[in-house]
């Protein structure tokens, strides 16, 4: 067990909708990163919180949005739900300094979202 | 932009086999390497990892890897693999100038017993 929670485990959603994805990092870290995870693909990067601001970006739009909360827990916001955004959606806490990751992530189990 | 390819995307093996696993990346800058493995049902969890110093790294349940940076390379090892290291493989690359991983497509590796 990594220490990293993540909710829900499943979803399921239409084009157009918004959803909320929720994570808790590992006790002791500050830094969560958000990545999607398509199927037969590995996991792409969204974007990383450090102290509650985004602190790096991946190629993914602006209906794809974030927060950083003061105990280091986080949320994903998609709005505008396309079909492609069907996928595993998977937060990774680390321990950053000054924003820059110092080592491995630690991952949660994900939430798989479905959109029809 | 940065990438990292997986050669093998399914393996079978049967138990005892030895195994390896290539991981290439494009990035010309100092990186630290990484390999998770997801096993069936289960979250990304770290097998070894290469921040400096010696290229050959051990990991977890007897697995090693080595870092060869003229070729861009860092392939995964076992000399003999069990039914239990039947698993999803992901090569990660995390440069310095960023706090990005970037993550290989997958290897899909299965054990015969």
């Amino acid at each position: 067990e990594t220490g990293v929670t993540q909710s829900p485990t499943h979803l399921i959603k239409t084009r157009g909708q918004q959803v909320t994805l929720r994570c808790s990092s590992q006790s002791g870290h500050n830094t969560v990163s958000w990545y999607q995870q398509a199927l037969g693909q590995g996991p792409q990067f969204i974007f990383q919180y450090y102290r509650e601001e985004e602190n790096g970006r991946g190629n993914f739009p602006p209906r794809f949005s974030g927060l950083q909360f003061p105990n280091y827990s986080s949320e994903l916001n998609v709005n505008a739900l396309e079909l492609d955004d069907s996928a595993l959606y998977l937060c990774a806490s680390s321990w950053g300094n000054r924003g820059r990751n110092t080592g491995e992530l630690f991952f949660g189990e994900g939430s798989r979202l479905t959109v029809l | 932009a940065q990438s990292v390819s997986q050669h093998n995307h399914h393996v079978i093996l049967s138990e005892a086999a030895s195994l390896e696993l290539g991981c290439n990346y494009s990035y010309g800058g100092t990186v630290n390497l990484f390999w998770y493995v997801q096993y069936p049902g289960q979250h990304l969890q770290l097998l070894l990892k290469y921040f400096s110093g010696d290229p050959l790294v051990k990991g977890i349940k007897g697995f090693e890897a080595e870092f060869i940076k003229s070729k861009f390379s860092f392939n995964l090892r076992k000399p003999s693999v069990q039914w239990s290291d039947t698993a999803e493989y992901f090569c990660a690359v995390n440069p310095h100038d960023g706090n990005q991983f970037y993550f290989g497509t997958g290897t899909s590796l299965t054990v015969i017993p």
